[in-house]
């Protein structure tokens, strides 16, 4: 049964670094085809795709991001990190992550966490 | 705002069929495949259809996908009232070198 879970700070303050966990289990970031990806939803606005790490290490970022986000993984413990810079009030959402997984060449994000809301303040 | 636009909402009467639009352009949906997520206020997404057209098992086969040239649909055929979702398409950017979702659509049942 493959189960993720998004931890971290429910409040940061502007400027800060937030940094956001996701413990998964039931599949292993060691094996090929599977990533980790987090996302991102203001309230009461739509989805946004942060980042990403592959089973090899491989890392993509949202470009409008690229500068303040950094993601990593611990296969050992099961455990990738997001990490992002300098926060704004814009930045305050809820931050889900999700295994995404490669079927013949094509990738979709098949489990989620059930979110974690993050607020930015002043 | 997203380089991948939705309708902001879609509406019909239980037993009714209603189909959602995604439009993007030549560097994601035009090259890339399209998945959809069907999301309830206050849970996380689920995954609809991937491959464009393909439905994870459980996913009633009400729901179907298609795209063509740059932009893709999702058909819910039969309306229900539990169908009242937001739902967002998705696919690779290749300009982008990352994921875009669309826009959003908040289906209505009257």
């Amino acid at each position: 049964q493959v189960t993720l879970r998004e931890s971290g700070p429910a409040l940061v303050k502007v400027s800060q670094t937030l940094t956001l966990t996701c413990s998964f289990s039931g599949f292993s970031l060691t094996t090929s085809g599977f990533f980790v990806a987090w996302i991102r939803q203001p309230p009461g606005k739509a989805l946004e795709w942060l980042a990403r790490i592959d089973w090899d290490d491989e890392k993509f970022y949202s470009m409008s991001l690229k500068t303040r986000l950094s993601i990593s993984k611990d296969p050992s413990r099961d455990q990738v990190v997001l990490t992002l810079t300098n926060v704004d009030p814009l930045d305050t959402a809820t931050y889900y992550c999700a295994r995404t997984m490669t079927v013949a060449g094509n990738t979709m994000f098949d489990y989620w966490g059930p979110g974690t809301l993050v607020a930015v303040s002043s | 705002q997203s380089v991948v636009t939705q309708s902001p909402s879609a509406s019909g009467a239980p037993g009714q069929r209603v189909t959602i639009s995604c439009s993007g352009s030549s560097s994601n949906i035009g090259r890339n495949i399209v998945n959809w997520y069907q999301q309830f206020p206050g849970t996380a997404p689920k995954l609809l259809i991937y491959n464009s057209r393909q439905r994870p098992s459980g996913v009633p086969d009400r729901f179907s996908g298609s795209k063509s040239g740059t932009s893709a649909s999702l058909a819910i055929s039969g309306l229900q009232s539990e169908d009242e979702a937001d739902y967002y398409c998705a696919t690779w950017d290749d300009s982008l070198n990352g994921y875009v979702f669309g826009t959003g659509t908040k289906v209505i049942v009257l």
